[in-house]
């Protein structure tokens, strides 16, 4: 598709368990990043990717959370063990890359219930 | 520490009233300043960036303008499909993450 992909659209999951939440980028676009997104408040930076660089993983916030973006393309975020404050809009957005222009497009966004 | 200042945090309008929204930021440095819409239950969609003091960039009803400090998105003669979230954004460094502010929310009524 021509905009960032993202799966599911929304998660309902009981607390205490595994969610994977899916992104797949811009064709092209080598930087990819997921924001968290929670009620009333600023978009939360969690990780980066760029190209076959290291992450940048400062924003996840504690060991429960991790990322992996395979093939430099599709990333998958995963939360272990949920808890409800985990609950909240995940998004993911690309861009071309580093120094090649890096006007940043968002998805839709994966909305995550814990109950 | 950097940071994203943007106010009102809400903003009603009359269909044709114009105004202005603000994003302060005290940050190290800045490569670019970002402006998105979001609209309720969507990702945010990319409306301008800013790279310089003195730049402005307009697109429909929309202009957007930087100084040293501050960024103003200027809304002229708004219509009720203006009513969304206003983030804005900065970017300290070449493919560093977007620092965002916790957004404005216009409401334009008819």
């Amino acid at each position: 598709g021509a905009g960032v992909s993202q799966s599911p659209s929304n998660k309902v999951t009981e607390k205490g368990k595994d969610v994977e939440l899916r992104c797949d980028p811009i064709s092209g676009h080598t930087a990819l990043y997921w924001y968290r997104q929670s009620l009333g408040q600023g978009l939360e930076f969690l990780i980066y990717f760029q190209g076959n660089s290291a992450p940048d993983k400062s924003g996840l916030p504690s060991d429960r959370f991790s990322a992996e973006r395979t093939g430099g393309s599709v990333s998958t975020l995963t939360i272990q063990r949920t808890q409800q404050e985990d609950s909240a809009v995940y998004l993911c957005a690309s861009s071309q890359g580093r120094f090649s222009g890096n006007t940043i497009y968002f998805g839709e966004g994966s909305w995550l219930t814990v109950v | 520490e950097d940071q994203v200042t943007q106010s009102p945090e809400a903003l009603r309008l009359q269909e044709g009233e114009s105004s202005s929204l603000n994003c302060s930021y005290t940050v190290s440095g800045l490569r670019g300043l970002f402006w998105y819409r979001q609209d309720p239950g969507k990702g945010p969609e990319f409306l301008f960036t800013l790279y310089s003091a003195g730049e402005e960039k307009e697109k429909e009803r929309l202009k957007a303008t930087l100084t040293k400090k501050e960024s103003f998105l200027h809304i002229t003669a708004p219509k009720p499909e203006d009513s969304a979230t206003y983030l804005c954004a900065v970017q300290i460094q070449a493919g560093t993450a977007l620092i965002f502010g916790k957004g404005t929310t216009l409401s334009v009524s008819s």
